[in-house]
């Protein structure tokens, strides 16, 4: 079935290191694709999208980039610090989906991110 | 704060108990949201709520009811409960429109134990 999912469980990397979280997804009738990051006790949190006709998006010290050849994407942490170590998790959503569900996000599994100072 | 608050954080019930836990959203949104994380798998979405009409159910046991009485509330009434139903409980919330992105606002949970 249709699917998004992430390459490696755990990442570990020292402060100041920049980070990639990579993520492969199956369905290509997917709108946008949203990076989650969650920290411990709370709730996922948005931290970026990228729309399906896109390659790059920048933010605040991430980039996510789409493959739409190979179906991957991947979030870069610029100079990570301990504040960014959480579970980050991608999810794609059909905004043009049928039905009246157009807010449905299909989650990955996450990856682990741990920064040591 | 993300403008979404979940009631009670956690949750210790046994299998024949009834409870109910809690979602309000202060964003304005006009869809809810009830998702079931649990360790090792990812987050699996039971239901949603769009301006109060249910839009989906998947394929959720019964012992999960869901209610919505408005579009700013949303229960999720537990009874009979199974220990596999052990898992973090996370609401979310967000302004629905088709055709653009759609940024779902997330609580911060209920972890459940049933016993």
């Amino acid at each position: 079935g249709e699917s998004v999912g992430l390459h490696l469980p755990t990442l570990s990397v020292q402060e100041g290191d920049n980070s990639i979280i990579n993520c492969a997804y199956s369905n290509s009738a997917s709108d946008y694709f949203i990076w989650y990051k969650q920290e411990s006790g709370k709730g996922p949190q948005f931290i970026i999208d990228i729309r399906s006709n896109m390659d790059k998006r920048q933010g605040q010290r991430v980039t996510v980039l789409l493959n739409k050849t190979v179906k991957h994407l991947s979030l870069q942490i610029a100079a990570t610090q301990p504040g960014d170590s959480a579970v980050y998790f991608c999810a794609e959503q059909q905004a043009n989906a049928g039905g009246t569900s157009y807010g449905k996000l299909t989650f990955g599994q996450g990856t682990i991110l741990t920064v040591h100072p | 704060e993300t403008g979404v608050t979940q009631t009670p954080r956690h949750l210790v019930m046994g299998m024949t108990n009834k409870k109910s836990l809690k979602c309000e959203q202060h964003l304005g949104h006009n869809a809810m949201y009830w998702y079931k994380q649990s360790a090792k798998k990812p987050l699996e979405l039971m239901f949603v709520y769009n301006f109060k009409e249910q839009t989906e159910n998947n394929s959720v046991p019964s012992r999960f009811s869901p209610e919505c009485p408005n579009s700013s509330h949303l229960f999720l009434h537990l009874h009979t409960l199974q220990p596999e139903d052990s898992a973090l409980y996370l609401c979310a919330s967000s302004q629905e429109k088709q055709g653009t992105l759609n940024i779902q606002y997330f609580g911060a949970g209920t972890r459940l134990s049933v016993l």
